[in-house]
């Protein structure tokens, strides 16, 4: 499996529910981003957290990192049609290269 | 406006044909790259640059080149390009401070297709 791999690969929700995507990686890393992507276009900034870091939030965004896991979540509360796009993590390596890494994405549906 | 500007935005060519697709930033940032988005794949790193004249490859560098002749541009360049490097393509480019790399920006995106 890559680096990056975000689980579920699809989510379908109703609004007002949360939604929650995980994403994993192999190497150590600088820090993680998260992204979203609405159909075919530009990707979108949400959330950075370094490595040192554990836990961010940003509105109704909740990221974790769990370093000795090598795992990160993305919680989007109480969502909303808007909320409807992929979403994607994206590994900065540590050490020796400068070296991005995306996963492939949770697609991610909210339902009026 | 800060922004990452990409040209084409859309492209059709035929194999063999060279192409540029052209990248400029305005944010004076260092670090430049270039990803392909293909279904159930991702985006792929191609090539990165640190700075004016200092570029590597990612992990998909094969059939393209770049260059960095100057911080604001990263064209990326395909020399004779094939089918299979139909795909749509992203810039980016992140500045670093105190020794800490922040967060990418993104360009709108080039859609490329090869006939």
């Amino acid at each position: 499996s890559q680096q990056g791999e975000e689980d579920p690969q699809a989510l379908s929700i109703q609004e007002g529910e949360n939604a929650t995507m995980n994403c994993s990686y192999k190497t150590s890393i600088n820090n993680l981003q998260w992204y979203r992507q609405n159909s075919g276009r530009g990707l979108v900034h949400l959330i950075l957290i370094r490595s040192n870091e554990r836990e961010k939030h940003s509105g109704r965004l909740r990221v974790t990192l769990d370093t000795s896991k090598k795992s990160s979540s993305l919680l989007i509360t109480a969502s909303r049609a808007a909320d409807t796009a992929s979403y994607f993590c994206a590994t900065g390596i540590a050490s020796g290269t400068y070296k991005y890494i995306f996963g492939t994405g949770t697609r991610l549906k909210v339902l009026a | 406006e800060a922004q990452v500007t990409q040209n084409p935005r859309y492209l059709i060519t035929v194999t063999g044909k060279k192409l540029t697709v052209t990248c400029s930033q305005n944010m004076n940032h260092e670090y430049m790259s270039w990803y392909r988005q293909d279904p159930g794949l991702g985006l792929r790193q191609i090539y990165y640059s640190m700075n004016v004249e200092v570029t590597d490859k990612g992990d998909v560098p094969e059939g393209y080149k770049v260059s960095r002749k100057e911080k604001r541009n990263f064209p990326l360049i395909l020399e004779s390009p094939s089918p299979n490097q139909t795909s749509l393509y992203f810039c980016a480019s992140r500045i670093q401070r105190g020794g800490r790399w922040e967060t990418q920006y993104f360009g709108p995106g080039t859609r490329l297709l090869v006939l």
